[in-house]
């Protein structure tokens, strides 16, 4: 089945350091979802992006829209220990329920 | 508030029991999801739940049935267990708008030996 090209796998970054990470496709989306996953736990929903071109920010977090409709970005900046996890994107094309997911970015943070 | 319930959190099949797994949400929400999450897969949608009364495939239907008992319920049921299907299942719900974020229960880890 389609899946999202999510990047990178994952990475080590020192704490106080920003974060990227991005997700493209090859449909376009009407919204495109950011969540976050702890250990043993459901994704949580981070940020919600509807238009293309769209920015928007959750704390220290911040995620864009991209202007093809078919990718997303999300930064952390001055991470700390706790944004360890594995971040999804998923998108979603109009008058769809149906969300396809990324296969993740896990991101570990060294102190 | 619970959000989105799952039970069980664990469970152990031998390959061709039967089991039912539940999903309840007390969000008010219209359309309720159910995923499977495989290590390198992300999550892959198994069945949904636009409304009460409706159920539709997803990416990967293929051994499972679902039942959406009332709004607040969608249960998913493996019928013949089969070792392809350990993994960790989700159940999600969203409002019925155009804004549809999905929110997710905390996950049922299913081995089928």
């Amino acid at each position: 089945g389609q899946q999202l090209n999510q990047s990178p796998q994952s990475m080590f970054i020192q704490e106080g350091e920003d974060v990227s990470m991005n997700c493209t496709s090859s449909s376009i989306f009407n919204t495109w979802l950011w969540y976050k996953q702890d250990p043993g736990e459901g994704p949580v929903l981070l940020i919600a992006l509807y238009k293309a071109g769209e920015l928007t920010s959750n704390g220290r977090l911040t995620a864009q829209f991209g202007i093809t409709r078919k990718d997303s970005f999300l930064n952390i900046s001055a991470s700390i220990p706790s944004d360890v996890g594995i971040y999804f994107c998923a998108g979603s094309t109009s008058g769809t329920y149906k969300y396809i997911f990324g296969t993740g970015t896990r991101l570990k943070v060294l102190a | 508030n619970a959000g989105v319930t799952q039970t069980p959190k664990f469970q152990v099949l031998k390959t061709g029991q039967s089991m039912t797994l539940q999903c309840a949400q007390d969000m008010n929400h219209n359309s309720m999801y159910w995923y499977r999450q495989d290590p390198g897969m992300g999550l892959r949608l198994i069945y949904y739940s636009a409304s009460e009364g409706t159920t539709d495939k997803g990416e990967v239907p293929n051994g499972y049935n679902v039942s959406r008992l009332n709004k607040r319920e969608f249960s998913l049921r493996l019928e013949s267990a089969a070792p392809s299907q350990t993994s960790v299942y989700f159940c999600a719900s969203s409002e019925k708008s155009r804004r549809v974020e999905a929110f997710f229960g905390q996950g049922t880890r299913l081995t089928v030996v």
